[in-house]
């Protein structure tokens, strides 16, 4: 089926580890998207992309990086995992400015 | 305070009940999002708005720009309905790369048989 697929599902690290997000679309969707969310907040930006080859930081970027090599694929990485970035994290992409999005099933993270 | 505010936090309802869900945001915008998260944590969209309503099978969304507000509704609801319901909020804004979604906390409703 057509979608967003993320993977792992669930990780658990100890701080220090660093790990890679995949972010799989298949829809030929030009922007792509990793948000984390944690209990009583909304979902926030971490970066984004509105191409292959482009990366862009979103609200709460710090500790993460990205990458956009094919279009189809965005990985979020952490070099060096802290407490603090435990959360759940999706991706999620879009055609473009103003449509409708599609997520991915999320990653929980745990690290310790 | 957030942009965009849900209310209420948690609903419980009966089986077959009318629900309400409604979203204020304070911000200008240039769509609204409704979204559903199940148990489990998958997130679907529901409804992309800028102006008026739509409907969906038992939901309907509608959207009123001048007050800055919308609401979810879900007739005959069922217990399969039980999730949080999300709304987001879409701006345009030149140096943020045209766009940014800001997602107000979530509406956990439970449909009890």
């Amino acid at each position: 089926n057509a979608g967003v697929t993320q993977t792992p599902k669930f990780r658990v690290l100890k701080t220090g580890q660093s790990m890679t997000l995949l972010c799989a679309q298949d829809m030929n969707h030009e922007y792509m998207y990793w948000y984390r969310q944690d209990p009583g907040m909304g979902l926030r930006l971490i970066h984004y992309s509105v191409g292959e080859g482009t990366t862009a930081k979103g609200e709460v970027p710090d500790g993460y990086n990205v990458s956009r090599l094919k279009k189809q694929n965005f990985l979020l990485g952490l070099e060096s995992a802290a407490p603090s970035q435990t959360s759940v994290y999706f991706c999620a992409s879009s055609y473009g400015t103003g449509d409708g999005y599609t997520f991915g099933s999320g990653t929980r993270l745990t690290v310790v | 305070k957030n942009e965009v505010e849900q209310s209420p936090q948690n609903l419980t309802a009966q089986e077959g009940e009318f629900i309400t869900i409604n979203c204020s945001y304070s911000v200008g915008i240039s769509a609204l999002h409704w979204l559903q998260q199940h148990p489990g944590g998958g997130i679907v969209s529901l409804f992309m708005l800028s102006s008026g309503k739509k409907k969906h099978g038992r939901l309907i969304a509608t959207i009123n720009i001048q007050e800055k507000h919308s609401s979810l509704h879900i007739t005959a609801s069922h217990p399969r309905d039980s999730a949080v319901y999300i709304c987001a909020v879409l701006q345009l804004i030149s140096n943020f790369g045209n766009e940014k979604l800001t997602f107000g906390t979530g509406t956990r409703l439970t449909i009890i048989p």
